[in-house]
């Protein structure tokens, strides 16, 4: 069965203490992985894809990663504005997208 | 990128009534997906709608409850019928157009 699993569920840091979130997903034959903020009351907003083991990414203080098993979402040195909830989401054969369930990440100033 | 439009953006509606919700894309896609993201909770797929073709629904909706219209290639409404407090629920239109893009939702109370 086709699982996509995030992890931790929520994590709170300090301003400035880098920390990654976790994304592992098995399905079949991956076409995509994406990386979604989400504020509260808003749709998701588009941040990353990645298509291939190996490959990596980056924005502003945002650096996603990607391994045959597995996607981490790297953060160094947040700011409260990068409080939020962030989504993974892989897209895989017969053109289907299976959301995880979110990382839930407050910053604290 | 995509600039998907979605309204109304929130509703509060009576139980037993039925609610359409409209999105618009700026430029043609060929298809669209439907979500429901319910309070705390992550996005589950509700169904693919193609211009020309029935959507396709994921295990646990149907259309009778979920009808969806997809007269052309900028434009979907999906409508949730019979409403009960259960359906409460942000509601999200997406377009792939090599990304994943979404709209605003469309936040939908049933009292």
């Amino acid at each position: 069965e086709d699982q996509v699993t995030q992890s931790p569920e929520a994590l709170r840091l300090q301003e400035g203490e880098s920390s990654s979130l976790n994304c592992s997903y098995t399905v079949s034959g991956l076409r995509g992985l994406f990386w979604y903020r989400q504020d509260p009351g808003k749709g998701p907003e588009f941040l990353f894809t990645l298509y291939s083991a190996g490959e990596e990414k980056e924005k502003e203080r945002l650096k996603a990663t990607l391994t045959k098993k597995e996607s981490f979402l790297h953060i160094t040195a947040p700011k409260p504005e990068d409080s939020a909830t962030y989504l993974c989401a892989v897209h895989h054969a017969g053109n289907m997208l299976t959301f995880g369930g979110g990382t839930r990440l407050m910053v604290k100033p | 990128s995509a600039v998907i439009s979605q309204k109304p953006s929130r509703d509060i509606c009576q139980r037993g009534t039925s609610l359409t919700i409209q999105c618009q894309v700026d430029s043609q896609v060929t298809m669209m997906f439907w979500y429901r993201q319910q309070p705390g909770q992550s996005l589950t797929l509700i169904a693919t709608a193609n211009q020309g073709s029935e959507a396709t629904y994921e295990s646990g909706f149907v259309i009778d409850k979920f009808p969806i219209s997809r007269p052309n290639l900028t434009f979907s409404t999906l409508t949730v019928s019979n409403m009960s407090p259960e359906d409460s629920s942000i509601y999200l239109c997406s377009v792939l157009l090599g990304e994943l893009f979404f709209g605003e939702g469309s936040r939908l109370t049933v009292l």
